[in-house]
């Protein structure tokens, strides 16, 4: 079973400063997704950015990317420039690129908070 | 496009009552997911639909939980004889056909357990 780790349960930031939060995975798979979902106070969960793992540039987003790195299963997402609407629960997900396997598998969360 | 609308969005019962979440996906999306999740936790896979048919569920679905998509559009979660346990968020989501399409959630419905 695919299993993903945020070790990270809390960060803060500067505003306009860059953060990361990091985040490992565990998959003996080699076909797969990766996610960084956004759940702000209001809980609707947000896409922020994906990676399929078949791709070796990592993803970008305006302000946000991520720094993919296959062999060691280690997915981080960068903020750049950050802002006060940044401020939420940020979770790392997984999804099997295998036909049939369609479940997220999340990690535990890290909660960011932007400091004016 | 409305994005996935969950109802109610919060729902306090007494412990040994029943109660049901509906979730009505984004338009055309074949497929629909429930999630639970807890304080302090990220969100758990319960199940999933494609069109009308359950094609996956989790062991943390038990016998007091049951849901359905009759007619491949919207969903219901229904939970028997509620257990203190159960309160948590009940997330719905849904995507398109598709392996790695994008999966979209909705805002949630809280249910607290007394």
């Amino acid at each position: 079973a695919q299993t993903v780790t945020q070790s990270q349960p809390e960060m803060s930031v500067q505003e306009a400063e860059t953060v990361t939060l990091s985040c490992t995975y565990d998959t003996s798979e080699s076909d797969y997704y990766l996610f960084w979902y956004k759940q702000p106070p209001s809980r609707q969960m947000i896409l922020v950015i994906r990676q399929e793992a078949y791709k070796q540039q990592n993803a970008t987003e305006n302000r946000f990317s991520v720094n993919f790195q296959k062999a060691a299963k280690s997915f981080s997402l960068k903020i750049s420039d950050s802002q006060l609407g940044d401020a939420a629960m940020y979770f790392c997900a997984y999804r099997s690129g295998l036909g049939g396997n369609e479940k997220l598998t999340f990690g535990t969360g890290t909660r960011l908070t932007i400091i004016p | 496009d409305t994005g996935v609308s969950q109802d109610p969005r919060h729902k306090i019962t007494k412990r040994g009552q029943n109660v049901t979440f509906r979730c009505d996906p984004i338009s055309e999306h074949n497929r629909l997911y429930w999630y639970r999740q807890t304080l302090g936790q990220g969100p758990e896979f319960l199940t999933y639909f494609q069109n009308e048919a359950q094609l996956e569920k989790s062991r943390l679905l038990s016998d007091r939980f049951s849901a359905e998509r009759p007619k491949g559009s919207f969903s219901t979660l229904e939970i028997q004889r509620t257990e203190q346990g159960d309160s948590a968020m009940y997330l719905c989501a849904s995507s398109l056909l598709g392996t790695g399409n994008t999966i979209y959630f909705g805002e949630g419905s809280w249910l607290t357990v007394v």
